[in-house]
């Protein structure tokens, strides 16, 4: 099975300031067509896990610029420019390359 | 509006089983792949088990293979999980989500819990 590694897997951020995700695979995430299948999910508590990033940088619709996703092969990462108050909550990263599929463990966002 | 709601959740003993459904609506069911994805109380995310349009593909887990059955009827816009022979270890919240290779949507999780 691909291994997903997120670090850190808590981050205390102050408000306005930047965060950064890291998540590594034990494999490349290369598809034979040619993409990344690199997902990035935001789950605030009590909800339901929400895509923020697919293909490794696209972003979703009504995800807010701050929201960035890069990286290729086998390490990828999730910028946050600036923290706002609603991205608390749990960051995962999810390999849609390989069966089985597989999560990171996930980043708890908090705020300072 | 795109909308998956679930049902059939519960408290089931051990060996139990118990059946998940996954009402959808506001896109055309038939042509996405479907997923479930399950999430133990306080625990990251672990997929569970994907089928393809047709029917003809599934995908599972090891740690659920040959006790769980996943299925669609597209006649119903509805996807399902069986669940059989449920272990402690399967106690989570169940979520059903669109797509294979990424989850572009999600129902709310539906909990079941196995204890005696």
């Amino acid at each position: 099975d691909v291994v997903m590694t997120q670090s850190p897997l808590s981050l205390p951020v102050t408000l306005g300031q930047p965060a950064s995700i890291s998540c590594r695979s034990s494999q490349s995430l290369v598809y034979s067509d040619g993409n990344t299948y690199l997902n990035w999910f935001h789950q605030r508590p009590g909800q339901s896990p929400r895509r923020l990033i697919y293909k490794v940088s696209n972003r979703d619709s009504g995800v807010p610029d701050r929201f960035s996703g890069s990286g290729s092969g086998t390490d990828f990462t999730l910028k946050i420019s600036r923290v706002e108050a609603e991205d608390v909550g749990v960051f995962f990263c999810m390999q849609g390359t390989h069966w089985p599929r597989t999560f990171g463990q996930g980043t708890k966002v908090e705020i300072k | 509006e795109v909308q998956l709601l679930k049902s059939g959740g519960g408290l089931v003993q051990p060996g139990g089983s118990l059946r998940l459904s996954c009402a959808a609506s506001g896109f055309t069911f038939s042509n996405y792949a479907m997923t479930w994805v399950r999430q133990a109380p306080g625990k990251g995310l672990e997929w569970v088990s994907s089928i393809s349009t047709s029917v003809t593909v599934t995908y599972y887990a090891d740690s659920v293979k040959g006790r769980f059955t996943i299925s669609r009827d597209n006649s119903k816009n509805t996807l399902y999980l069986q669940m059989d022979s449920l272990r402690a270890e399967d106690t989570a919240l169940y979520y059903c989500a669109r797509g294979t290779t990424t989850y572009d949507y999600w129902g709310q999780g539906t909990l079941v819990t196995v204890s005696s």
